[in-house]
């Protein structure tokens, strides 16, 4: 079984819909990030915890937010989903001493029409 | 604004050749740089990082570090055609193990190797 995975796979909304995006991990890490990828721009951290406690935002976290239910598990919500949140959006997880050393899960292909 | 940038290509080299692929970042107290390779539709995986100025070698790839030059590359010798991906040069700004420290990623560069 996969040590990082993501549901669901693809989703296809309409503007304004709330939606959840959910990651969960069996690698025990306690550090849990969601990027998004846009075609050219890489990878663009929106959240990220260090424990079930511990929430930041990352370089866009607006129109985002997240939660932290486990160690294992960390969700991203749209509230209201807009078309420029249509993207690839990937979680990822790191342990406590190799915070840039990043496992990725097999990725959310979002579509907001 | 801490940045990372790479060529965004398609690089194209010919099968068994040497691929050169290069990022550039601006912020000299940079600390990690990272190389992640991403198929088309597929999540980055992490093939190569380096710390110290000099060359690193792990099989048909050496990553490149010059930190005076905020300059960082990677080579893959005798490239194949199962190399043809995305590769994201990532940069962390900070100390290794900090609580701060965070990735930031480059656009990437498409190699394309042709049989």
């Amino acid at each position: 079984d996969a040590d990082v995975t993501q549901t669901p796979r693809n989703r296809i909304t309409k503007t304004g819909k709330r939606i959840m995006l959910e990651c969960s991990q069996t690698k025990g890490h306690d550090r849990m990030y969601w990027y998004r990828q846009d075609p050219g721009l890489g990878l663009r951290l929106i959240y990220y915890s260090f424990d079930v406690k511990d929430i930041n935002k990352g370089e866009i976290s607006d129109g985002y937010s997240v939660s932290r239910q486990a160690q294992a598990k960390f969700s991203l919500s749209l509230e209201s989903a807009i078309p420029n949140q249509t993207a690839l959006y990937f979680c990822a997880t790191s342990d406590f001493l190799r915070t840039d050393t990043q496992y990725f899960g097999p990725g959310t292909r979002l579509t907001v029409l | 604004q801490k940045e990372v940038e790479q060529n965004s290509g398609p690089l194209s080299v010919p099968e068994g050749a040497i691929a050169s692929l290069n990022c550039t970042y601006s912020d000299r107290g940079s600390q990690s740089f990272f190389w992640y390779r991403q198929y088309s539709g597929k999540s980055p995986e992490l093939i190569m990082f380096i710390y110290s100025n000099g060359d690193k070698e792990d099989g048909r790839f050496t990553a490149q570090l010059n930190k005076a030059s905020q300059y960082v590359s990677l080579l893959i010798r005798d490239s194949q055609p199962s190399d043809s991906a995305t590769y994201l040069c990532a940069v962390t700004f900070g100390l290794n193990n900090n609580a701060g420290n965070m990735l930031t990623f480059g656009g990437g560069t498409r190699l394309m190797v042709k049989p």
